[in-house]
């Protein structure tokens, strides 16, 4: 079945380093791939996604780019802040019957020390 | 105005008591999911309705019994709650491509 592999973590950064959440998925045919975010206690919001080859997903200076060559879709952001501790999670959209599903990676927690 | 969301946020109760978690969306979605969140964050499915039509049931104890009245509610009851349901219980929605938007999850803490 598909699957969707992340970088364990946790990742430790102090403020304004460079961020990579290396994320690689198995699957048939052509998934939309997402970048959801799970801060301390709350929901996961969607942060970006990406639904085709070569799409890039961004959103609140995160990217993540859909390279179907190397089925990858890593996360980055040149300067994290401290806000931007939480949980990522990695996933990918496949159909089960009529409906679509997500398939999540095993998340990644992110602390940024300021 | 809240997307989705869920009531209870927190739930504790004993061992073999049924209890029931409520989902509401207001963004006039047609499909409504139940995903469960284990004590190692790990996210999976458990059910999908799209238009009040369970459409993904992902191999789920049949303890477990999702209602939808209408395509805004998706609610979830459990009957004898056994100490492994403990988790967090997220609802979401979404129209197409699975991505889209969860609630704030419900916290149930089975003693």
């Amino acid at each position: 079945g598909n699957s969707v592999t992340q970088m364990e973590g946790p990742v430790t950064l102090s403020e304004e380093a460079f961020l990579t959440i290396n994320c690689t998925y198995t699957a048939t045919g052509y998934p939309s791939l997402f970048w959801y975010v799970q801060y301390p206690g709350e929901g996961l919001q969607l942060l970006l996604k990406a639904t085709k080859a070569d799409d890039k997903g961004s959103n609140k200076g995160f990217e993540a780019t859909y390279r179907k060559e190397t089925t990858s879709f890593h996360l980055e952001k040149g300067s994290v802040q401290v806000s931007d501790s939480a949980v990522y999670f990695c996933a990918l959209s496949e159909r089960g019957g009529s409906n679509y599903k997500l398939t999540f990676g095993k998340g990644t927690l992110l602390t940024v020390n300021p | 105005d809240t997307a989705v969301s869920q009531t209870p946020k927190y739930l504790v109760t004993q061992m073999g008591n049924d209890k029931s978690i409520k989902c509401e969306q207001n963004l006039g979605h047609d499909t409504m999911y139940w995903y469960k969140q284990d004590s190692k964050k790990f996210l999976k499915i458990m059910f999908s309705y799209n238009n009040k039509e369970l459409i993904i049931n992902e191999t789920v104890p049949n303890r477990f019994s999702p209602k939808s009245p209408d395509k805004a509610h998706l609610n979830l009851h459990i009957n004898s709650l056994e100490l492994g349901d403990s988790a967090v219980y997220f609802c979401a929605s979404s129209q197409g491509y699975g991505g889209g938007y969860f609630g704030p999850g419900t916290r149930l803490l089975v003693l």
